[in-house]
């Protein structure tokens, strides 16, 4: 069955530690990408990545890193400098963009 | 800079009319254009898209219409139904800017 896995599907952590994101893809996508929801706005772009050991700042990056080591794996982490953490994080992959992307189910981050 | 914006955070239609939700982006250079379907606390799923050498898709019950020159696509949904209440998302270009999301709710 194909498709796009994130977990867990809640994660809580304490101010000030780093915390893992983890996205797989067994669509065989060249391009994932890391979206953030907050209440009341769009999906915002964190990172993406069209093929493997490169990837690209999108509009928020700040605060966050990733890593594309292979192809079905693009975990996000979120760092203690990100300012505001919590939130809905999404993480979809998609053909040669600009192809349909797929989402993954989320990951809703809480920092206490 | 919003450069897809959705400007109705919401909408509401009876059961069996049409639902028109509407999008406008400033970029000339976007060339293609989704539209998603959100529920809480999942990931969007994917709906219809449109490339900008048309300016209509249609598929089922949804229809997408791309007015370039006004820089304005809508999503036209008829009939609508209850399990259409979601939000749904359109997006621009490669890397896929969103809009902010209308919640449409479907009555009976």
């Amino acid at each position: 069955d194909g498709g796009i896995t994130q977990s867990p599907k809640y994660l809580f952590r304490k101010e000030g530690q780093n915390v893992t994101l983890s996205c797989e893809q067994n669509l065989n996508h060249d391009a994932m990408y890391w979206y953030r929801q907050d209440p009341g706005q769009g999906l915002r772009l964190i990172y993406y990545s069209q093929i493997v050991n490169d990837f690209q700042k999108g509009d928020i990056a700040e605060g966050y890193s990733v890593s594309r080591e292979k192809k079905e794996s693009f975990p996000l982490t979120v760092t203690s400098a990100q300012k505001n953490p919590t939130a809905f994080y999404l993480c979809a992959s998609s053909a040669i963009p600009p192809g349909t992307q797929y989402f993954g189910p989320g990951t809703r981050l809480t920092v206490l | 800079d919003q450069q897809v914006k959705q400007n109705s955070p919401s909408l509401s239609v009876q059961e069996g009319r049409i639902s028109i939700l509407n999008c406008d982006y400033t970029n000339s250079m976007f060339d293609y254009f989704l539209w998603y379907k959100k529920y809480p606390a999942e990931g969007p799923t994917f709906l219809i898209s449109i490339s900008s050498i048309k300016d209509k898709n249609e598929d089922g019950r949804f229809t997408v219409f791309l007015n370039k020159s006004a820089k304005h696509l809508s999503l036209h949904i008829v009939p609508s139904q209850p399990g259409d209440s979601a939000v749904y998302f359109c997006a621009a270009s490669s890397k896929l800017i969103f809009g902010t999301g209308t919640r449409l709710q479907v009555f009976p």
